[in-house]
């Protein structure tokens, strides 16, 4: 089925260890995104990519990578997770630089102990 | 001073109520305006576009205030299905996406 898609769904990890969240769509979609959502904080924009090898940072990008090697995929990288970072991650992705809609993915929940 | 602010409830509401939420936005340059719905543990999906002369979706009604820097969603007749996070969101440049925290709506029996 087209769409968005995220993976794992559900992840523990803890301190110090190197988590990896992937993002795919099946759209061709351009512009993809990656968000953060805390309580009290609402969503905050990560990293975001225009294109293929095109990436930038967001609101709150330190303690992440990301690359965007593929078009259809934008992977989040967790390189030594602490506690601060757990949260619930949103990919999502539109097509154009309008802004008009983005396309959420149903979100990775992260705990880190 | 948050770039999007919104009461974040809860509004407790009985079916077929109406009930009215605003969000305020402090950059004047932000170019379009959204209302997005988030269920208990999913995803935000787009609720519908706020456009200068108001909008109205059914039983939904987005108003924005350039002058004032607001923006309001009205819900008539409000409906059980209707309970949700009700997320503001201004569009700023380079398609980028600014949320408000989200004002939570229970509709009750």
């Amino acid at each position: 089925d087209a769409g968005i898609t995220q993976s794992p769904r559900y992840k523990i990890t803890e301190t110090g260890r190197q988590v990896t969240l992937m993002c795919h769509q099946t759209w061709s979609h351009s512009y993809m995104f990656w968000y953060r959502q805390d309580l009290g904080h609402g969503l905050r924009l990560i990293y975001y990519s225009a294109a293929a090898d095109i990436t930038d940072k967001g609101e709150v990008p330190d303690g992440y990578v990301v690359s965007r090697s593929k078009t259809e995929n934008f992977p989040l990288t967790l390189e030594s997770a602490t506690r601060s970072q757990t949260s619930v991650y949103f990919c999502a992705s539109t097509p154009t630089s309008e802004g008009i809609e983005q396309y959420f993915g149903p979100g990775t929940r992260l705990t880190v102990t | 001073r948050k770039e999007v602010e919104q009461d974040p409830g809860p509004f407790n509401v009985p079916e077929g109520a109406t009930v009215a939420f605003n969000c305020t936005y402090s950059n004047s340059a932000s170019q379009s305006f959204f209302w997005y719905r988030q269920d208990c543990r999913k995803e935000p999906k787009l609720l519908m576009s706020v456009y200068s002369s108001g909008n109205e979706d059914g039983r939904f009604t987005a108003q924005l205030n350039r002058a004032s820097q607001y923006i309001s969603l009205l819900i008539r007749d409000s409906k059980l299905s209707d309970s949700a996070t009700y997320l503001c969101v201004v569009y700023g440049t380079a398609s980028k996406l600014t949320f408000g925290t989200g004002t939570r709506l229970q509709v009750t029996l």
